[in-house]
Parts: structure tokens; C-alpha cells; sequence
């Protein structure tokens, strides 16, 4: 198993539709989650980070975290030809993974106008 | 602020060589973490520094090392490089106590 898993996609959307991407991680000691952006040839770029449980909004987009069921996931609200690129989750584990990010593969969101 | 830099962007090199590999973090920034991102096994965890000490590694060979100075700059260096060594290798920096990295633009490294 995956410490942290991502469907790869692609997840395909129309343009102004909600995005969902989810993750699934294996460490019950993880207390950081992570979304990044990463565009074709680019380093990635923070989205959000959440570290309690709920929701966690910014602008059009929310992170929501369940600890018990291990899962995280992102929502792009009116998604944007702009916003095709890879997502991906990353996760600090328990003790002693100081600095240490887990990424998943990463999901592939595709915009159609 | 400036975000983090890498030096250089790219690198061309054949097997057996070395290559070094520069990061200056974010001002303020103590800690800094690479990474290596391959088609095949994505972006996985080298090591971290911070203080000049590394505190994580990750499960790569002896041929991966790394250090930092007292202003905080950090090089890798990759020893008698391998094909399999081709990749994209990212720094991240963050503040003292706080876990978010902020990635720089990376350098691809090619070996031939």
C-alpha cells in the first residue's frame, strides 16, 4: 500500500463545474496535508494546507479533512481552463518526519472551455 | 519576498561524473528540504536541513548527500551519477516551526 494515493486521472471537467480531487494516506500520525499545483514543466506551488479536521476554504477552493477515514480532498468551485494541471496531495507523517513531504502521484485535471 | 532559487536550471552530464546542486531559501527561511521527481516514482523525499544539521533523510543511496551552510543555502551533490539519476530535483524551504515548503523552480538534471 501507498503511504499516499492520488487517482491519477485524468479527471476531466467543463468549464465553471466543480473539480474533486481526493487522497487517501496511510499514516494515522499525519497531522499536515498539503495540495499543491503543478503546471507541465513547473515546480509545484501550495495551494492550501489543512491540519484539523472540516473544511477549510480559500477563495475557490476548499480542502476537507477526515482524520478517522484517512482521506483528504480538494474542491475547485467554477473551475477554469487556467486551473488544468496536476494536483497534488502531500502529507506529513507522525514523529520524526520532520520536513519530510509525502506526495502522492498526483491527479491530472483537465478544464474543457 | 524572493522565493527560493535553484542554480542551474539545467545540467548535462555522463555517467560516472558528480554534479552539485544549489538552493538559497526564502529570507528567513532555516529549513530546507530536496526532493527528486521522476516520470516513474514522482516526487519523493531526499533529505532536510536545518541549523547546518540534516534532521530526515530519505531512502536513497550514499551517493546522495548534501549539507548547508550558517546562511542557510544548501548544495546536494550526487556522486558517480547513473541514468536512472535523470530527473527534476526540487528544494523547499519553510520557516522555523512551521511544516509548509514553498518549492523553488527546480533543476533538471540529465545524464547521459
Amino acid at each position: 500500500q501507498k503511504e499516499v494515493e492520488q487517482n491519477s486521472g485524468p479527471l476531466s471537467v467543463p468549464e465553471g463545474a466543480i473539480a474533486s480531487l481526493n487522497c487517501t494516506y496511510s499514516d494515522r500520525g499525519s497531522q499536515s496535508f498539503f495540495w499543491y499545483r503543478q503546471y507541465s514543466g513547473k515546480s509545484p506551488e501550495l495551494i492550501m494546507s489543512i491540519y484539523s479536521n472540516g473544511d477549510k476554504e480559500d477563495g475557490r477552493f476548499t480542502a476537507q479533512l477526515n482524520k478517522a477515514s484517512q482521506y483528504v480532498s480538494l474542491l475547485i468551485r467554477d473551475s477554469q481552463p487556467s486551473d488544468s494541471a496536476t494536483y497534488l496531495c502531500a502529507v506529513i507523517g507522525g514523529s520524526g518526519n520532520t520536513g519530510k513531504l509525502i506526495f502522492g502521484q498526483g491527479t491530472t485535471l483537465q478544464v474543457k472551455p | 519576498k524572493a522565493g527560493v532559487t535553484q542554480t542551474p536550471r539545467y545540467l548535462i552530464k555522463t555517467r560516472g561524473q558528480q554534479v552539485t546542486l544549489s538552493c538559497s531559501p526564502i529570507s528567513g527561511h532555516r529549513s530546507v528540504s530536496w526532493y527528486q521527481q521522476t516520470p516513474g516514482q514522482g516526487l519523493q523525499f531526499l533529505f532536510e536541513y536545518f541549523s547546518e544539521t540534516q534532521r530526515n533523510k530519505g531512502n536513497f543511496p550514499g551517493r546522495f548527500s548534501g549539507r548547508q551552510f550558517s546562511n542557510s543555502r544548501s548544495e546536494m551533490n550526487v556522486s558517480t551519477l547513473e541514468l536512472g539519476d535523470s530527473a527534476l530535483y526540487l528544494c523547499a524551504s519553510s520557516e522555523q516551526g512551521r511544516e509548509t515548503q514553498y518549492f523553488g523552480p527546480g533543476t533538471r538534471l540529465l545524464v547521459l
